[in-house]
């Protein structure tokens, strides 16, 4: 069975740091390319960063270039997502999504997801 | 980048009446190379992470009930609910993956009972 559990979300002031964790299982995790997706409070979803399978592509939304580093350890079957110079507008649940396809098509597998909160 | 408006953003039906989600795209989606439609739909219940239904504009995921059905191509496309049931209620959203450097969704569309 496929699972994504995501941890290392909290509170954290404005301009703080934060790193997310998600966990994988179930599957061969070094086959997949792996995104994180966040959706704020009440709000749609927005696709935030995904990485390759071996780690040589990485692709953010241009709202969190420069702030944000997305990365994997496929020994340990782990996603990650550092967080910097975060802003009130990133809070956001934040979701571990497995992607389909060889450039990542679709999302078929999700985590329960991480909950950031960036507020004073 | 790609962007994907729904319509409505919300709708009542009454169980066992048909749905219908409208997802339009702002250029279209359709690879020409191999006739591919690169839209998916996901299911969203609440406090629940999304839930893939449809992908390739029509074609179900494994475990998704036949009630669900995707169309349209190019720009426009359609989720359809032909009975909805109690257990339909959630947000369903569309997205787009025709652009492989910035994937987007929908805005989202509630479905609830009437």
């Amino acid at each position: 069975e496929v699972q994504l559990v995501e941890s290392g979300g909290g509170l954290v002031q404005p301009g703080g740091s934060l790193r997310l964790s998600c966990a994988a299982s179930g599957f061969t995790f070094s086959s997949y390319w792996m995104n994180w997706v966040r959706q704020a409070p009440g709000k749609g979803l927005e696709w935030v960063a995904n990485i390759k399978q071996d780690g040589s592509e990485k692709k953010y939304v241009d709202s969190v270039k420069g702030r944000f580093t997305i990365s994997r350890d496929n020994a340990k079957n782990s996603l990650y997502l550092q967080m910097n110079s975060l802003r009130a507008e990133d809070t956001a649940v934040y979701y571990c999504a497995r992607g389909v396809g060889y450039r990542v098509y679709y999302f078929d597998y999700w985590g329960q997801g991480t909950l950031v909160t960036v507020s004073s | 980048d790609i962007v994907m408006t729904q319509s409505p953003d919300s709708l009542a039906v009454s169980l066992g009446e048909r749905a219908t989600i409208n997802c339009k795209s702002s250029q279209s989606v359709l690879y020409n190379s191999n006739n591919k439609n690169y839209l998916a739909w996901y299911q969203q219940k609440p406090g629940q992470p999304p839930k893939l239904l449809i992908y390739w504009a029509s074609t179900r995921e494994s475990g998704v009930p036949d009630r669900f059905s995707g169309s349209g191509s190019g720009t426009d496309f359609t989720l359809t609910i032909s009975s909805l049931q109690a257990e339909d209620v959630a947000v369903y959203y569309c997205q787009q993956y025709y652009d492989l450097g910035s994937w987007t969704f929908g805005q989202g569309t509630k479905v609830e009972v009437k």
